[in-house]
């Protein structure tokens, strides 16, 4: 079945330094692969997102890289703030009309900023 | 704020009892997602329906149901609760399928609930 793997589990940076969190997926179907932040206590918002005819996209300090050969994709963030202390999920999914959006989660990576 | 809104926001009760979530998507779309999240474990996705019919289906127990009703509400039903049910349950909603790839899904606030 489809099957999304991430690491860390846990990451700890120092205020400014870059944070990387990697994911890997299985269902090679997979087209579109979202990034969802979810502060302590609320709902996971959605950070960025690429699609697989993209290799890269950036937004401000965060970006994303697909590797669709290797089936991983990666969040980078740089010039980390106390305030990107979060659980960061990453998602693949399939995205065509019989399957629906159904995202199927990472188990999450708990990004520590220490100022 | 999302625009879905899930009710109710807590809810405690005892093992073997029965419950019901309300989500109202967001307006205008047409899928409505419920997925699990259980303490310290990621997101657990249950089920999807897209326009009143069942597009999608996860691990979801047989003791959990859910329906979408024509105005496009849903309500995930959870029976004979045990204490491992304890979890929070998220809705979320997207535009639905168009034949293209992908599409943001909204979170709703979640609804905590807890099996003693």
């Amino acid at each position: 079945g489809e099957n999304v793997e991430q690491h860390p589990s846990t990451l700890s940076v120092q205020e400014g330094d870059s944070a990387v969190i990697k994911c890997t997926y299985s269902d090679s179907a997979s087209n579109y692969f979202p990034w969802y932040k979810q502060e302590l206590g609320k709902r996971p918002q959605l950070i960025i997102d690429i699609r697989s005819n993209v290799g890269e996209k950036k937004d401000q300090r965060i970006a994303v890289t697909l590797n669709k050969t290797a089936k991983h994709f990666s969040l980078h963030i740089t010039e980390t703030q106390p305030e990107d202390s979060a659980v960061y999920f990453c998602a693949a999914s399939r995205g065509a009309r019989e399957y629906g959006n159904k995202l199927v989660f990472g188990a999450g990576t708990i990004l520590r900023v220490k100022s | 704020d999302s625009g879905v809104t899930q009710t109710p926001k807590h809810l405690i009760t005892a093992t073997g009892q029965r419950v019901t979530l309300r989500c109202s998507p967001r307006s205008g779309d047409l899928s409505v997602y419920w997925y699990q999240q259980s303490l310290d474990q990621g997101l657990q996705f249950l089920i999807q329906y897209y326009n009143g019919e069942e597009r999608a289906k996860g691990n979801i127990l047989e003791r959990f149901s859910a329906q979408q009703f024509p105005d496009l509400h849903s309500e995930l039903n959870l029976s004979s609760l045990e204490l491992g049910d304890s979890a929070l349950y998220f809705c979320a909603s997207s535009a639905g399928t168009s034949g293209s790839p992908g599409g943001e899904l909204f979170f709703g606030e979640g609804s905590r609930l807890t099996v003693l």
